[in-house]
């Protein structure tokens, strides 16, 4: 079966780094673009950027860039979003989803990162 | 970057009947465009990619037309289970995603 398991949900602090993960299997992980999309409590999708784990080639949207940093290991078919100092802002759910022809076609459940003093 | 414009914000409808969603791009996408479903505290789930292409288990009530900047969602007769938020998302200005705002199907 294919899948993409993220970690677990994380509270921080302001001025915290955080890196959340996200592992495939079931399938060619070196192979499939992997994208983030941020969610903001009671809010809508928005794409955050895309990785293709074979040879780490990584787009960022121009309002995600900069902001976060996305990386893949693909010795254990994983791909990462890190920030190096949160926000309150950063409060939302982040899904990673493998990318065909463009499309999200397989999604991990989400990863809930609530930043709060 | 590409804006994705969906309408209406919430779509009141009775089980059983029509559903017809709309996004607009604010520039030709081709057919790149895809529909994804969310359910209160679930993932987003792809229902349509290539404007019109049903994903692998999607029901045939789900229907994508349109092409350029025009498309919409049609749902035959909702199900109590069809109830959710559904967003377009284009892929024409690859690797630059964007989604839509999303419509919120609602039962009346």
């Amino acid at each position: 079966e294919v899948q993409l398991v993220q970690s677990g949900a994380e509270v921080k602090k302001p001025g915290e780094s955080l890196k959340i993960s996200c592992k495939g299997s079931g399938y060619s992980f070196t192979s499939y673009w992997i994208g983030w999309v941020r969610q903001m409590p009671g809010k809508g999708l928005e794409w955050m950027g895309i990785i293709y784990p074979g040879d780490s080639d990584t787009r960022y949207s121009p309002s995600f860039q900069g902001q976060v940093t996305i990386s893949a290991d693909k010795s254990i078919s994983t791909a990462y979003l890190q920030w190096s100092s949160l926000k309150a802002s950063d409060t939302a759910m982040y899904y990673c989803a493998g990318v065909t022809g463009g499309a999200f076609d397989i999604w991990g459940q989400g990863t809930m990162v609530t930043v709060s003093s | 970057e590409i804006v994705m414009t969906q309408s209406p914000a919430t779509l009141s409808v009775s089980p059983g009947e029509r559903a017809t969603l709309s996004c607009r791009a604010s520039q030709s996408v081709s057919s790149n465009l895809a529909w994804y479903q969310q359910k209160p505290g679930q993932a987003p789930r792809l229902l349509i990619y290539g404007a019109s292409t049903r994903a692998t288990g999607i029901p045939a009530r789900f229907s994508g037309s349109g092409s350029g900047t025009e498309f919409t969602l049609t749902i035959s007769s909702l199900q109590s289970e069809d109830f959710a938020v559904y967003y377009c998302q284009q892929y024409n200005n690859w690797p630059q995603l964007t989604f839509g705002g999303g419509t919120k199907v609602e039962i009346k």
